[in-house]
């Protein structure tokens, strides 16, 4: 099993819409979560962190985490052709060498 | 602030030769990463240090990548000599890390590596 486990897509969302990305991990005590938006020759930009269960909201975007499940979501509400992009999903691991771990990445089409 | 800094941009040589990449962190973040990025591999963390320290370099692809990290505001992530295959995008971010958490990860802007 991949540490951090996205699924990569395309995943494409009529403008408007609510698009919902998810991402599972496997070392449970993992305690800090990020979620980056990555545009094509760009690098990886923060938009969201969360470390505690539940939900967390910032302008259009949300964040869930469930840790005892092991995963966590992005949604964004009223997607824009702007938010076109691969979104990383990164989670610290504790066993082992503690590292922040990053999925694959799930590429989000807005369309028009 | 300025966020996390690289040099250079970009950087085009010829196989066999020395190619070295520079890196500031956010000022005030004590843990430094170097990641790889291609499209066959995603992103790859090579190595990262803590406090000036190398914690974990198993990342790093052999003997040819070498990494340092002389003091809190600077790093070096140095290939020789290098090979085409490893063209890509290497990227530098920096964090704080407190307690056993870890903090935001900032991201520089990245290093277009080229090798012919």
């Amino acid at each position: 099993q991949k540490e951090v486990e996205q699924n990569s897509g395309p995943l494409s969302v009529p403008e408007g819409a609510i698009a919902s990305l998810n991402c599972t991990y496997s070392d449970r005590g993992s305690q800090s979560f990020f979620w980056y938006r990555q545009y094509s020759g760009k690098s990886p930009e923060l938009i969201m962190s969360i470390y505690s269960n539940g939900d967390k909201e910032d302008g259009r975007f949300t964040a869930q985490l469930n840790k005892a499940s092991q995963y966590v979501s992005l949604l964004i509400r009223d997607s824009q052709p702007s938010d076109s992009a691969t979104y990383l999903c990164a989670v610290n691991q504790v066993q082992g060498a503690q590292k922040l771990v990053f999925g694959q990445g799930t590429r989000l089409t807005i369309n028009p | 602030d300025a966020g996390v800094i690289q040099s250079p941009r970009h950087e085009v040589t010829e196989m066999g030769q020395e190619v070295t990449l520079r890196c500031k962190p956010i000022s005030g973040h004590n843990s430094l990463f170097w990641y790889r990025q291609t499209m066959m591999r995603g992103l790859e963390l090579l190595i990262y240090f803590n406090n000036n320290v190398p914690i974990d370099d198993s990342g790093m692809p052999e003997d040819r990548f070498s990494a340092k990290m002389p003091n809190a505001s600077f790093s070096t992530l140095k290939i020789q000599p290098s090979e085409p295959r490893d063209s890509a995008v290497y990227f530098c971010a920096s964090s704080f890390r407190a307690s056993g958490i870890w903090y935001e990860q900032f991201f520089g802007p990245g290093t277009r590596l080229t090798v012919l």
